[in-house]
């Protein structure tokens, strides 16, 4: 079974700026979260959806959006970017079981904003 | 408003001894825990888990403890190997009926083996 798959690996950007970022969840999952990491912050959720509707948000601003395709695959979006939007963003997605606890990750999207 | 707090940023320990990894939670609600591993450039891995009916849970050289009444919890790795050299991360997730909580992270301890 293939992993979850993010793209591209590597991005760098300019203030004001948007950007996309793309994941593809393991076959059969219809949950994904996004969760931005940086030094010393740990890893901040950003939100989670799950067969096409959102169903949690952590506290980033609106310039963080998301979205979800039918066939799992999801998107986030950044929007106005700012020096600090600079972090690793990972992706996860797991069983649609309650007891589907466990998250699996993406190798993350590192952005660099200039 | 940190929730789950891993207190040690770092910690060095020789090869073939404990290394214990510590983690605070403030959330009462908190009732599922797990450990991440993370290699640079790579996504989090999961390790081992922990459900709150339990104090204890072993896999291999990886032990979980559970102290409710302290809210904290922890990890122990016996014998250290130097491919245990990563940052770890704990995370908690609150009680759902629907399955649809997030997990909430701490942020992380880098853990070194020396040879």
């Amino acid at each position: 079974k293939a992993g979850v798959t993010q793209t591209p690996r590597y991005l760098i950007k300019t203030r004001g700026q948007q950007v996309t970022l793309s994941c593809s969840p393991i076959s059969g999952h219809r949950s994904v979260s996004w969760y931005q990491q940086t030094p010393g912050q740990g890893l901040q959720f950003l939100f989670e959806y799950f067969s096409e509707t959102q169903r949690n948000k952590g506290n980033f601003p609106g310039r963080f959006s998301g979205r979800q395709f039918s066939n799992s695959r999801s998107e986030m979006n950044v929007s106005t970017l700012e020096l600090g939007d600079s972090a690793l963003y990972l992706c996860a997605s797991r069983g649609s079981g309650v007891r589907d606890e466990k998250l699996f990750f993406g190798s993350g999207t590192q952005l660099s904003v200039l | 408003d940190q929730q789950v707090k891993q207190n040690s940023p770092s910690l060095s320990v020789q090869e073939g001894r404990i290394s214990i990894l510590n983690c605070d939670y403030t959330n009462s609600m908190f009732d599922y825990f797990l450990w991440y591993k993370k290699y640079p450039a790579e996504g989090p891995t999961f390790l081992i888990s922990i459900s709150s009916i339990k104090d204890k849970n072993e896999d291999g050289r990886f032990t979980v403890f559970l102290n409710k009444s302290a809210k904290h919890l922890s990890l122990h790795i016996v014998p250290s190997q130097p491919g245990d050299s990563a940052v770890y991360f704990c995370a908690a997730r609150r009680a759902s009926n629907f399955g649809n909580e997030k997990l909430t992270f701490g942020t992380g301890t880098r853990l070194t083996i020396i040879p």
